[in-house]
């Protein structure tokens, strides 16, 4: 398996602009995880599905970022406009079956710079 | 409202010497914790996890944690410190079987340097 795919690795882009991030899961996994990291919040849920429904959005900071999950291979996160304070490295996880003790595999994440 | 922290953002060790990464937890109901590596410029690795079997977890690269539910704590160690195990280290916490209680609450991260 090729783990969690995330594209782009890097993404540099001035502020005001659309940013859109990719993630694709392992196969199989039901959950889904979007995940900030900051030097000062550390690592932040955003959002998490569960067979591709978002169940809790509540870590999302503004209504300025958005994601959807449109199937099970495929989920994006969304930043419109972005701004200086949205630079951070987003992880996207994944896991099968939450309620159990599996850990979560995450991506390799993409470095979002906002000038 | 569980949590979780490690103290000491920062450890540096000698190559061949103990590492010890220190976690304690809050929470009012037994605790699954988990252990994860983040290389540089990588995603988070599952070290190893405590599920409420041995209190003693034997992990990946010869780490080890043990769950110690009078003090809180779940602390990192091995015994022989390599280059390699150079990395941010990451305590999490989950005390629900459902709903957002069911999601990892991760520590702010150790970083762990090893001297030559």
């Amino acid at each position: 398996d090729a783990g969690v795919i995330q594209s782009p690795r890097h993404e540099v882009t001035e502020m005001g602009q659309e940013v859109t991030l990719r993630c694709k899961p392992i196969s199989g996994h039901d959950y889904l995880f979007w995940y900030r990291q900051t030097m000062m919040r550390g690592l932040e849920l955003l959002i998490y599905f569960n067979n591709n429904v978002p169940i809790d959005d509540s870590g999302m900071p503004e209504d300025r970022f958005s994601a959807k999950m449109p199937n099970a291979s495929f989920s994006t996160l969304k930043i419109q406009p972005s701004e200086p304070r949205d630079s951070a490295v987003y992880f996207c996880a994944s896991s099968l079956n939450r309620d159990r003790n599996y850990g979560y595999t995450f991506g390799s994440g993409t470095r979002l710079t906002v000038v | 409202a569980q949590s979780v922290t490690q103290l000491g953002s920062h450890v540096s060790v000698s190559e061949g010497a103990l590492v010890l990464l220190r976690c304690n937890y809050s929470s009012s109901v037994p605790p699954y914790l988990f252990w994860y590596v983040q290389y540089p410029n990588q995603g988070l690795q599952l070290l190893l996890k405590y599920t409420s079997a041995a209190t003693l977890v034997k992990g990946i690269n010869g780490f080890e944690a043990e769950f110690k539910k009078s003090e809180t704590s779940f602390h990192l160690t091995k015994p022989s410190a390599h280059m390699s195990d150079a990395a941010e280290y990451f305590c999490a916490v989950r005390t629900g079987y459902g709903g957002s209680q069911g999601n990892l609450i991760f520590g702010k991260g150790t970083k762990l340097s090893v001297k030559p």
